[in-house]
């Protein structure tokens, strides 16, 4: 059984430039959490999905950052016009549909760099 | 406002000796606390968790104890191994409302290393 997978690893990107972050869930999860971790930082929550429902985006930026589940592929977060701040460790995280805190499972996180 | 303070960055333990790993929190609300194990470029990995109705649990090596007057809790690993090495995360979750999001908040995390 597959884990999380998070592509790509490594993201370099200009400013200005889009950032798109994909994360496909465990087989027969339906539930996808994203978390960023700055540099000597904590993982902070940012978005809940379910599929083709956005959940809970109380820890997401209010500008430049969306996140989508659609029916059929990947989760994606995307950032627009990237600034130097948004350089981070970028983790997903799937679940069981109506499962518990300890029932997310991590990918191996996309690391982003701005330049 | 860290809810979630892991006041140790770094622990260093002699292999076969018991690792304690603390951490504090300040949100009452949290009902669930989680431990995570991150190794570099890696994604964390679940390791033990604790409802705020308990105050000890035990898994293996790994023991849990959580303090709820203090706001408090800590991980134990004994016999701790070289292969226990890695930044261990310290995480709490809020009973959900409405639609169900079990956003996890994460301390900074520790970086335990076990001298061989």
């Amino acid at each position: 059984n597959a884990g999380v997978m998070q592509n790509p690893r490594h993201l370099v990107r200009r400013r200005g430039q889009e950032a798109r972050l994909r994360c496909s869930p465990m087989k027969g999860h339906s539930h996808v959490y994203w978390y960023r971790q700055l540099p000597e930082e904590g993982l902070k929550f940012m978005v809940y999905l379910q599929k083709e429902n956005i959940i809970d985006e109380s820890g997401m930026p209010k500008e430049r950052f969306s996140a989508e589940f659609p029916k059929e592929g990947p989760s994606i977060l995307r950032i627009q016009q990237v600034v130097r701040g948004d350089s981070a460790a970028y983790f997903c995280a799937s679940s069981p549909q109506g499962q518990g805190p300890h029932e997310q499972y991590f990918g191996p996180g996309t690391r982003l760099t701005v330049t | 406002d860290q809810q979630v303070k892991q006041n140790s960055p770094s622990l260093s333990v002699q292999e076969g000796r018991i690792s304690i790993l603390n951490c504090d929190y300040t949100n009452s609300m949290f009902d669930y606390f989680l431990w995570y194990k991150k190794y570099p470029a890696e994604g964390p990995t679940f390791l033990i968790s604790i409802s705020s109705i308990k105050d000890k649990n035990e898994d293996g090596r790994f023991t849990v104890f959580l303090n709820k007057s203090a706001k408090h809790l800590s991980l134990h690993i004994v016999p701790s191994q070289p292969g226990d090495s890695a930044v261990y995360f310290c995480a709490a979750s809020e009973r959900p409302s409405g639609a169900g999001s079990y956003q996890l908040t994460f301390g900074k995390g520790t970086k335990l290393s076990v001298i061989p």
